[in-house]
């Protein structure tokens, strides 16, 4: 049974550019949930999404965007890259299915972003 | 919103002694509660879950934990700890019916001396 799966596993860039970060959720699950984890910090949650639409989003900027394709994987893009925005990207899934909400979250090993 | 309080950063502890790790939310409305486990340069792993029933819940590696509604608490514990339990410990909570975002507290370190 395949877990998260989450690319690249590494990337650096520089400030003002734009990334995309790609995850594939666990087999069976249907929502995708993204969090940015600060060094020596908790995840904080930046948004998810449930059938391709966004349904719930953190305390971040425009600057972070996101799509859910119809296999469920999904994207996480950032825009004008900031210095502060170095950290690991974790990506999670849960099953929300017809009940309408999820219980438990899995993640994957996430990317490590470093802005120069 | 709900906020989680790990009320230790670092737990240094001898192997084979026991440990708790504290935590503590702000909410006592219908929730779900989660410790999760992060070792050097990976993801988090989940260690264990409260959704409902039983208030003691018995996770991976021996760990468990104890639900306690009235200090809105749910701390981790294991009778005696091994050298690879060294590693960073979150404890997560969600709101039952709203519940599309997970909580987290700042982590506890917990490291492991022989």
């Amino acid at each position: 049974d395949a877990g998260v799966t989450q690319s690249p596993t590494h990337l650096i860039k520089t400030r003002g550019q734009q990334v995309t970060l790609r995850c594939s959720p666990k087999s069976g699950h249907d929502t995708v949930s993204w969090y940015q984890q600060a060094l020596g910090q908790g995840p904080q949650f930046i948004f998810q999404y449930y059938e391709e639409e966004e349904r719930q989003r953190g305390n971040f900027p425009d600057r972070f965007s996101g799509h859910q394709f119809p296999n469920y994987s999904s994207e996480l893009n950032v825009n004008a890259l900031l210095l502060g925005d170095s950290a690991l990207y974790l990506c999670a899934s849960s099953l929300v299915g017809g009940g309408g909400y999820q219980e438990t979250q899995y993640f994957g090993p996430g990317t490590r972003l470093l802005v120069l | 919103a709900q906020s989680v309080t790990q009320l230790d950063s670092q737990v240094p502890v001898f192997e084979e002694a026991p440990v708790e790790l504290r935590c503590n939310y702000s909410s006592s409305v219908s929730v779900y509660l989660f410790w999760y486990v992060q070792y050097p340069n990976q993801g988090l792993q989940l260690l264990l879950k409260y959704l409902s029933g039983s208030t003691l819940v018995k996770g991976i590696n021996g760990f468990e934990a104890e639900f306690n509604k009235s200090q809105t608490s749910f701390h981790l514990r294991k009778p005696s700890v091994h050298i690879s339990d060294t590693a960073e410990y979150f404890c997560a909570v969600s709101d039952k019916y709203t519940g599309n975002q997970f909580y987290f507290g700042t982590g506890t370190s917990l490291t492991v001396i022989p």
